[in-house]
């Protein structure tokens, strides 16, 4: 059953403290994506990888860091540096190529207590 | 600025009524637009793609249309049903270089549907 990917749906977090948003696909995509999603906003592009082991800032990059080590793997560590991390984040993957539909998986809610 | 807006921010239709949702963008050059649907806490999932050179796109019960002239989008939903209650968001990609796209997400616009 292909499909991306991401855990835990809900996630708590204390003020301060580093979290690790986990994101995996199975559609042998190369290209794979971070977004934010906040209430009244259109979705922000965090971070993106075009393939292994290269990554790419997006318009929001500030207190957020990513790794691609695997091809099927883009976790998103949401720092103690990000002033408002409560939101909705999406990953999504794609064909390589600029052009190409990207598929999302079905989020995960950050929240800051 | 390249940007897309959505209308109406909100919207409720009773069930077996038809509805339609606006997209105006600014993003140029323009490459194509997509119409996605958005469930309550889950991830988009995307209804039809179009070109500047095509004007309409079905897909079901939905149906899309595009003028590149104007810049604007519509998305008709015919016989909605209690599933379409959804937020629909339009996304356009410009052809100016990048290797992430260049995606312009619009706000959405949020559907209810009554029984």
């Amino acid at each position: 059953d292909g499909g991306i990917t991401q855990s835990p749906k809900y996630l708590f977090r204390k003020e301060g403290q580093n979290v690790t948003l986990s994101c995996e696909q199975n559609l042998n995509h190369d290209a794979m994506y971070w977004y934010r999603q906040d209430p009244g906003q259109g979705l922000r592009l965090i971070y993106y990888s075009q393939i292994v082991n290269d990554f790419q800032k997006g318009d929001i990059a500030e207190g957020y860091s990513v790794s691609r080590e695997k091809k099927e793997s883009f976790p998103l560590t949401v720092t103690s540096a990000q002033k408002n991390p409560t939101a909705f984040y999406l990953c999504a993957s794609s064909i390589r190529g600029a052009y190409n539909e990207q598929f999302f998986g079905p989020g995960t809610r950050l929240t800051v207590l | 600025k390249n940007q897309v807006e959505q209308s109406p921010q909100s919207l409720i239709i009773l069930e077996g009524k038809n509805c339609t949702l606006q997209c105006n963008y600014t993003v140029s050059p323009f490459s194509n637009l997509r119409w996605y649907k958005q469930d309550t806490g889950r991830g988009p999932v995307s209804l039809t793609i179009m070109t500047f050179s095509e004007n309409t796109k079905s897909n079901g019960r939905y149906t899309a249309t595009l003028d590149a002239d104007t810049k604007q989008s519509s998305l008709h939903i015919t016989a909605s049903q209690l599933s379409d209650s959804a937020s629909y968001i339009c996304v356009a990609r410009g052809n100016y270089g990048g290797s992430q796209g260049n995606l312009i997400f619009g706000k959405g616009t949020k559907l209810s549907v009554k029984p």
